[in-house]
């Protein structure tokens, strides 16, 4: 079974700097994938950047990055230059391929404040 | 559709009543998922279908809950004699459902279920 912990219940940033979120996993399994998903007060979850374990290089998506540590079992979320529209909750998610069953466990999640 | 629906948004009912929620997923996803969000907690999962047949439904918490997906489209959720622990969101999510790597999972704004 997959286990993920995010450590950061709050977190709060100044409009236009970065901030990381942290999120650590576990898994026996050598082939996962990880994901950062956002989820603002509508509801709905929205996918920010996922990240394959057998890629070495950390994946980014425009204003968003993240830095891959798989000896460490890590997987945080750096977001630069802060929008307003950044301001939601943030949840690491991990899920193996197991034959097309591809459940996700998530996180208890980190919720994000941008100070104007 | 453009995304994945569910209704109702919001669903309240007394206590020991039956309940059905809904999920149209994105059309041609052949893979969908039900997950429950508690208060202040990530999704956790409850189901996965493949098609019309449900490949795992290690997550149901009790013989109160059951899924369908006749026809390999839209799924209705069912909760038979609803308990006051029964209230969170549940979510759906639906993707491609190949064997091939993992695919993203795309959420429906899910349900707020409350029971009185």
């Amino acid at each position: 079974a997959q286990t993920v912990t995010q450590s950061q219940p709050e977190m709060s940033v100044q409009e236009a700097e970065t901030v990381t979120l942290s999120c650590t996993y576990d898994t026996s399994e050598s082939d996962y994938y990880l994901f950062w998903y956002k989820q603002p007060p509508s509801r709905q979850m929205i996918l920010v950047i996922r990240q394959e374990a057998y890629k070495q290089q950390n994946a980014t998506e425009n204003r968003f990055s993240v830095n891959f540590q798989k000896a460490a079992k890590s997987f945080s979320l750096k977001i630069s230059d802060s929008q307003l529209g950044d301001a939601a909750m943030y949840f690491c998610a991990v899920t193996i391929s197991n034959f097309g069953n591809e459940k996700l466990t998530f996180g208890t999640g980190t919720r994000l404040t941008i100070i104007p | 559709g453009a995304g994945v629906s569910q209704t109702p948004s919001n669903k309240v009912t007394e206590k020991g009543k039956y309940v059905e929620l809904r999920c149209d997923p994105i059309s041609g996803h052949t893979a969908l998922y039900w997950y429950r969000q508690s208060l202040g907690q990530g999704p956790e999962f409850l189901i996965y279908f493949q098609g019309t047949g449900a490949a795992d439904d290690s997550g149901l918490p009790n013989d109160r809950f059951f899924a369908v997906r006749p026809e390999g489209s839209v799924s209705t959720l069912k909760i038979q004699r609803t308990e006051r622990g029964d209230s969170a969101v549940y979510l759906c999510a639906s993707s491609l459902g190949g064997l091939a790597g993992v695919d993203t999972q795309y959420f429906g704004p899910g349900t707020r279920l409350t029971v009185l």
